[in-house]
């Protein structure tokens, strides 16, 4: 079945850094969402991407469309604390339809 | 405003016995999905319903697993009986839109199947 890849799977990082993560498929997508989780709740969305190449930005957060269509990528710029937790990616095959495949996750840990 | 609200938030019970999870969607918002997440398995979509009608229940597991939607404000999972390949973290999530994506997530209930 179709399996979506998230890179990596967790990252410990200094505050002040750039994150950097990945989402990569098997398929060809047409549409990308970035979720952030954190414990004991719910999957937020952060970001929703339309178009092949798309770049969008929410905050510190800034996601992109991959042009081959099957990857996407979150990247957050100067991280702080609260930064930490889950990053899903989620992606829609075919249009109009309310099936999305979620990643793995990639679990952010912010060093002070 | 209020977001989508799950109850009960933790659920501990013995194999065999019914379980009903219970969520309320944002108001206004015509699609409705249940999720579970595992460790193993990740989020994983079980039914979706618009208008209240459901649209696709090919990911309940089998058919010890039942969701229904009787209004706009409230939808149940059901599952009877219960078996510890269940445990889990059950979402609820919510949307104004078809073919949309799932935009509001509530908080969850963690069941533990003894």
């Amino acid at each position: 079945g179709q399996q979506l890849n998230q890179s990596p799977q967790s990252m410990f990082i200094q505050e002040g850094e750039d994150v950097s993560m990945n989402c990569t498929s098997s398929s060809i997508f047409n549409t990308w969402l970035w979720y952030k989780q954190d414990p004991g709740e719910g999957p937020v969305l952060l970001i929703a991407l339309y178009k092949a190449g798309e770049l969008t930005s929410n905050g510190r957060l800034t996601a992109q469309f991959g042009i081959t269509r099957k990857d996407s990528f979150l990247n957050i710029s100067a991280s702080i604390p609260s930064d930490v937790g889950i990053y899903f990616c989620a992606g829609r095959v075919t249009s109009g339809t309310y099936k999305y495949i979620f990643g793995t996750g990639t679990r952010l840990k912010v060093l002070a | 405003d209020a977001g989508v609200i799950q109850s009960p938030r933790h659920e501990v019970t013995e194999m065999g016995q019914e379980v009903t999870l219970r969520c309320k969607p944002i108001s206004g918002h015509n699609s409705l999905f249940w999720y579970r997440q595992t460790m193993m398995r990740g989020l994983e979509l079980l039914i979706y319903f618009n208008n209240n009608v459901p649209i696709d229940d090919s990911g309940m597991p089998e058919d010890r697993f039942s969701a229904k939607m009787p209004n706009a404000s409230f939808s149940t999972l059901k599952i009877q009986p219960s078996e510890p390949r269940d445990s889990a973290v059950y979402f609820c999530a919510s949307s104004f839109s078809g073919g949309g994506q799932p935009q509001h997530f509530g908080d969850g209930t963690r069941l533990s199947i003894l």
